[in-house]
Formats: structure tokens, C-alpha cells, sequence
């Protein structure tokens, strides 16, 4: 089983709708949990940052912890063509203060449509 | 603020020739430097990080070298290039820590025919 599973899409949805995309995990372990946005031929943005069990917002997007689960989410509302991108969940785990390594899904796609 | 540079932004390289792609961080000091490379399907994979001056780990046993001969500066190379080593190559930085997010560069796409 692999650490960490995000299903690729594509996903294509029209514009202003709800969109919601997720990943699911193996390792309690994982402590931290990022969203990454990566448009086409650039590297990859970091988009949201999140500790704890429960959501966070910024702005249009909304990320969503449950570790009793091991499943993470990210919400986008009033979806925008500019959203157009592959997200990639990201989490590492706490190894003491000394963790440098982040394990990545392999990305979903997602195409709003105007 | 903190910002990341690859060069070059595309290369085109016969098999056999070598390669030496370079990274550098300005804004902070003593980061944490990793180099990824995604291929299509595949996802990042993990190739080198580095948490100072000469530290290399390597991740993937491969005929890729990287090294890291000043503080914000990270450089991959090969001495012979393989088909297989064509992809989209990714360097980043973090603090590591607490927060362990990591910030990409803008990438070298690398085509070796």
C-alpha cells in the first residue's frame, strides 16, 4: 500500500462550481499537510498549511484534516478557469525536529471550464 | 522575501554527454535544499537533499551526483547522460523543523535524445 493515494482525475468541472479534491494516507505518523498547486511546465506553489485535525480557509480555499480517518481534503469554491492546475497533497511527519523529507501524491488535474 | 532560481529553463542533451543543472536561494540563510524530478505519470520523486555546505543524501541510487558548494547554492550533474534521465527537475528549499514546507523553483525541463 502506498503512503500516500490521490486519485489523478482529470477533473473537469464548470466554472463557479464547488470543487473538492482529496487524498488518503497509511502512517499515522504524518503530522503536517500541505496542498501544492502546480500549473503546467512550472514548479509547484504552495498553496495551504495545515497542523491539527479540522479546516482552515484562505480566501476561496478551504483545507480539511481528519487524522482518526487518515484523510485529507481542499475545497475550492466559486470555482475560477484560472484554477486550472494539477494540486498535489503533500504531509511529513515529526521525526524530533529533524524531518526534512515530504511525502507527495502523484497529483490530481483539474480543468475548470468557462 | 525568499526566492529560488534554476538554470537553465530547458535543455536539450545527447546520451552520453554530462549535465550540470544549477539552483540558487536568495532571502535566507542555511536552508534545507532538495532536488526533485517529476516525470509524467510518476509524481515527484525525491533525488537529493541537502542541510549544509557538503551535506548530500541521496534518495535514489542513480548516475546522478548533486553537491552543494555554498550555502544557497545546489547544483545536479551526471557525467554521462541516460535516455531515462530525461524529465522535469525540481529544486527546492525549506527550513525544516516545525513546519516542514518547502518551496519550489521554477524547474529545468531536460530532454535527452
Amino acid at each position: 500500500q502506498k503512503e500516500v493515494e490521490q486519485d489523478p482525475g482529470p477533473l473537469s468541472v464548470p466554472e463557479g462550481a464547488i470543487v473538492s479534491l482529496n487524498c488518503t494516507y497509511s502512517n499515522s505518523a504524518f503530522q503536517y499537510f500541505m496542498w501544492y498547486r502546480q500549473y503546467s511546465r512550472k514548479g509547484p506553489e504552495l498553496l495551504m498549511y495545515t497542523y491539527s485535525s479540522g479546516n482552515k480557509e484562505d480566501g476561496r480555499f478551504t483545507a480539511q484534516v481528519d487524522k482518526s480517518s487518515k484523510y485529507i481534503s481542499l475545497f475550492i469554491r466559486d470555482s475560477q478557469p484560472s484554477d486550472s492546475a494539477t494540486y498535489l497533497c503533500a504531509m511529513s511527519k515529526n521525526s524530533g525536529g529533524s524531518n526534512y523529507k515530504l511525502t507527495f501524491g502523484k497529483g490530481t488535474l483539474l480543468t475548470v471550464n468557462p | 522575501s525568499q526566492t529560488i532560481h534554476q538554470w537553465p529553463a530547458t535543455l536539450v542533451q545527447p546520451v552520453g554527454s554530462p549535465l550540470s543543472l544549477e539552483c540558487t536561494v536568495e532571502g535566507t540563510s542555511n536552508p534545507n535544499l532538495y532536488w526533485y524530478r517529476q516525470a509524467a505519470g510518476r509524481g515527484l520523486q525525491l533525488l537529493f537533499y541537502s542541510v549544509g555546505i557538503g551535506q548530500i543524501s541521496s534518495e535514489v541510487p542513480q548516475n546522478l551526483s548533486a553537491s552543494r558548494p555554498q550555502d544557497r547554492q545546489f547544483i545536479l550533474s551526471s557525467k554521462k547522460l541516460l535516455l531515462s534521465d530525461s524529465g522535469f527537475y525540481l529544486c527546492a528549499w525549506g527550513l525544516g523543523g516545525g513546519t516542514d514546507t518547502q518551496y519550489f523553483g521554477p524547474g529545468t525541463r531536460l530532454t535527452v535524445l
